[in-house]
């Protein structure tokens, strides 16, 4: 069974702090994906990571893939009060498709 | 390029009854995907279609059901609708099923907002 674990569930900071969430697998994956879902829409892609080691910035969000390829990490500077939602992270696996196996969300509210 | 484009909006229903929810992927896009979101449980994969056939299936009862069409359009049924059942259906689309990652980038619509009473 494959197990995907984002933590922490749950984030409220001030505006303009920095933080980080995080997503781990029981298993190696093909690529990963990260998410921001705000309430009542659909998820929006942010990022696709596929290859160990990869550091991806977009904007005040800075993505990064474990060299193992069983973890990433999402990192952001400066918090604004528009970077509030959830934030979901997906991975795919080549023996399956790519279906892609959705971890249970980081629901962040960031406080003006 | 016109998003995935997900009716009806908002639904109410009771139990006991069925309801049918639709999808429309992004031009170009064959495989289509449906989810279910409660605040519980998180999403859960129900389905994908590619090509008018069902490739991958979650763990949900056969109340649940779905078809593609030979547009790609897909559309999604619930029969005897129970409260549990009430949750956010997304349905997003990517380009193929297949070919590595660059291809399995899923773009979701709205959702169709499900209330059983």
């Amino acid at each position: 069974t494959q197990l995907l674990e984002q933590s922490p569930q749950f984030l409220s900071i001030q505006e303009g702090e920095n933080l980080t969430v995080y997503c781990n697998s029981s298993s190696v994956f093909s690529s990963l994906q990260w998410y921001r879902q705000e309430p009542g829409e659909g998820p929006v892609l942010l990022v696709t990571v596929v290859t160990g080691g990869e550091v991806k910035k977009l904007k005040r969000l800075t993505f990064q893939f474990g060299d193992a390829r069983k973890d990433s990490s999402l990192h952001i500077t400066a918090a604004q009060t528009g970077d509030t939602g959830l934030y979901l992270c997906a991975v795919g696996f080549e023996d399956s498709n790519y279906q892609l196996i959705w971890g249970a969300g980081t629901k962040l509210i960031i406080k003006p | 390029k016109a998003g995935v484009t997900q009716t009806p909006r908002y639904l109410i229903k009771t139990r006991g009854q069925q309801v049918t929810l639709s999808c429309s992927p992004i031009s170009g896009h064959r495989s289509v995907s449906w989810y279910q979101q409660t605040p519980g449980q998180g999403l859960q994969f129900l389905f994908e279609y590619f090509s008018e056939t069902q490739r991958n299936k979650g763990n949900f009862p056969g109340r649940f059901s779905g078809r593609q069409f030979s547009n790609s359009r897909s559309e999604m049924n619930v029969s005897t609708l129970e409260l549990g059942d009430s949750a956010l259906y997304l349905c997003a689309s990517r380009v193929r099923s297949s070919g590595g990652p660059a291809y399995n980038e899923q773009f979701f619509g709205p959702g169709t907002r499900l209330t059983v009473l």
